[in-house]
């Protein structure tokens, strides 16, 4: 059973653009969402996380927005540049530092 | 933000015989590590968690025979692959979670390429 399900599976921008990822997920014990970022043949880095007693959280050009009652969080990544292409993960756990449950993954490709 | 180092990043091993990969936390105690594996282009499967000085906990489906977890010290946690096979190459990342900062952030490593040949 995928419990954090992540669309699109991939995702083509143009540079200055705006890349969206969404995830939703089924289990209401999750109580943290980061995202990761994964370069080829490099393991995953936190970029942002959140709680869901917020509904959005913005760091740079990530910003996160956290739907609780349809179980649904989303990444945006504002002007997309060539350096942010990448696979993102969604994930989720019952708290931090807990075991991640991941989302399938989005390969975003930035287009100069 | 805090550092997971992984050992080795790459190895070739033959059929057979056993492989180990440290996973280290730099500065900061890890009182959980978790081991992962994930195939080209797809998502991170977990496959145990593991606590200092405790017996590792796999996910199901996962042998935990082949698949040996050690987490001897706050720092460090090995897996060794035991007997590979050709199938067991894979991409394997360690992530570990400790007080590093607030909210018990998990940090991962750079993975390491196991192929089994």
């Amino acid at each position: 059973q995928q419990q954090v399900k992540q669309s699109p599976q991939s995702l083509i921008v143009q540079k200055g653009g705006i890349s969206i990822i969404n995830c939703a997920y089924e289990n209401t014990a999750f109580d943290y969402f980061p995202w990761y970022q994964q370069f080829p043949g490099k393991g995953p880095a936190l970029l942002i996380a959140i709680r869901p007693d917020v509904s959005e959280k913005k760091e740079g050009r990530f910003t996160i927005s956290f739907n609780k009652s349809a179980k649904q969080f989303s990444l945006h990544i504002m002007d997309s540049q060539p350096g942010d292409s990448a696979t993102y993960f969604c994930a989720a756990s019952g708290a931090a530092g807990n075991k991640l449950t991941f989302g399938g993954g989005t390969r975003v490709l930035v287009k100069p | 933000g805090a550092v997971v180092s992984q050992h080795p990043s790459r190895v070739i091993c033959k059929s057979g015989t056993s492989v180990k990969i440290e996973c280290r936390s730099l500065d900061f105690q890890a009182t959980t590590m978790f081991w992962y594996r994930q195939f080209p282009k797809q998502s991170l499967m977990l496959m145990a968690t593991s606590n200092e000085g405790s017996k590792a906990t796999y996910e199901q489906g996962v042998e935990k025979d082949k698949f040996l977890i050690n987490h001897a010290s706050l720092t460090l946690s090995t897996l060794t692959v035991t007997s590979a096979h050709p199938e067991d190459s894979s991409f394997y990342i360690c992530s570990a979670s400790g007080a590093a900062d607030s909210g018990n952030t998990i940090y991962f490593g750079e993975g390491s390429w196991l192929t089994v040949v």
